[in-house]
C-alpha cells in the first residue's frame, strides 16, 4: 500500500507561536491531500481538501486564515496554524489518496500551553 | 448533510466474547468502509463495501452492508487484546470521506 508521512509526530509550542505540519506521500504522487483534527476518543473531522498548485478547500467553520494550507509540490502539504491557543490542541491527520482509497499518516499531536 | 451514527459508542468487553459495531446513515453512499485506529496513529483501512447486502470476512471480523446501503454492522468473534482500539466507519463520497463518531473497543485479557 502506499505509505503517507507526517512531520513532526509530537509537538509543543506556546500560545501565540505558530507550527507548521508535514504531510508527505512517500511512494505516490498526490494531488490531492486532506486535514483532519480529531479530539480525544473522537472521530475525525475534515479541516480542508489540499490541492496541488491551488488554494485549498475549507469545511465550513474552519478558519482559513487560522490554519495555512500549502500544497507546493504532488509529495508535500503542509498545515500552519498560526497564533496557536489552547483550543488548537488536538491530533492532526493527513491523508492522500491513490490505487482508489485514502491512506492515513501516523497524525501530529499538538499540545499549545 | 450526510450523517453517520455508530453504536456503540463505547464497549469494554472480557477475551473471547463476540461483539457487533453498527453504523447507520441517513443517505446512502456509493460504499462504505470501516477503519481501526490505535492511539497515537492514523487510521488504518480493514475493508470496502460496496454492494448492498455485501458480507466481507477478514478473519475473525465480519462485516456487512444493508440492502438499502445505509447501514453497516462489523461483527467480532472471540475478541483478542489485540483488537481494542476506534472503530471507524465512513461514507465513501466523490471525493472525501465521511466518518462516523467511532467505537472505542476495549477488550481485557
Amino acid at each position: 500500500g502506499a505509505v503517507v508521512s507526517q512531520h513532526p509526530s509530537r509537538v509543543i509550542c506556546k500560545s501565540g507561536t505558530s507550527v507548521k505540519i508535514e504531510c508527505r506521500s512517500l511512494d505516490f504522487q498526490a494531488t490531492t491531500m486532506f486535514w483532519y483534527r480529531q479530539f480525544p476518543k473522537k472521530s475525525l473531522m475534515l479541516m480542508a481538501t489540499s490541492n496541488e498548485g491551488s488554494k485549498a478547500t475549507y469545511e465550513q467553520g474552519v478558519e482559513k486564515d487560522k490554519f495555512l494550507i500549502n500544497h507546493a509540490s504532488l509529495t508535500l502539504s503542509t498545515l500552519t496554524v498560526t497564533s496557536a491557543h489552547p483550543e488548537d490542541s488536538s491530533f492532526y491527520i493527513c491523508s492522500a489518496r491513490a490505487y482508489g482509497e485514502q491512506f492515513f499518516g501516523p497524525g501530529t499531536r499538538l499540545t499549545v500551553l | 448533510t450526510q450523517l453517520l451514527e455508530q453504536s456503540p459508542q463505547f464497549l469494554s468487553i472480557q477475551e473471547g466474547e463476540n461483539l457487533t459495531v453498527y453504523c447507520n446513515s441517513s443517505s446512502v453512499f456509493s460504499s462504505l468502509q470501516w477503519y481501526r485506529q490505535e492511539p497515537g496513529e492514523g487510521p488504518v483501512l480493514l475493508v470496502t463495501v460496496v454492494t448492498g447486502g455485501e458480507v466481507k470476512k477478514l478473519k475473525r471480523l465480519t462485516f456487512q452492508f444493508g440492502d438499502a446501503r445505509k447501514d453497516s454492522s462489523l461483527h467480532i468473534t472471540a475478541a483478542q487484546t489485540g483488537d481494542t482500539g476506534l472503530y471507524l466507519c465512513a461514507g465513501v463520497g466523490y471525493s472525501t470521506l465521511t466518518f462516523g463518531k467511532g467505537t472505542m473497543l476495549l477488550v481485557s485479557p
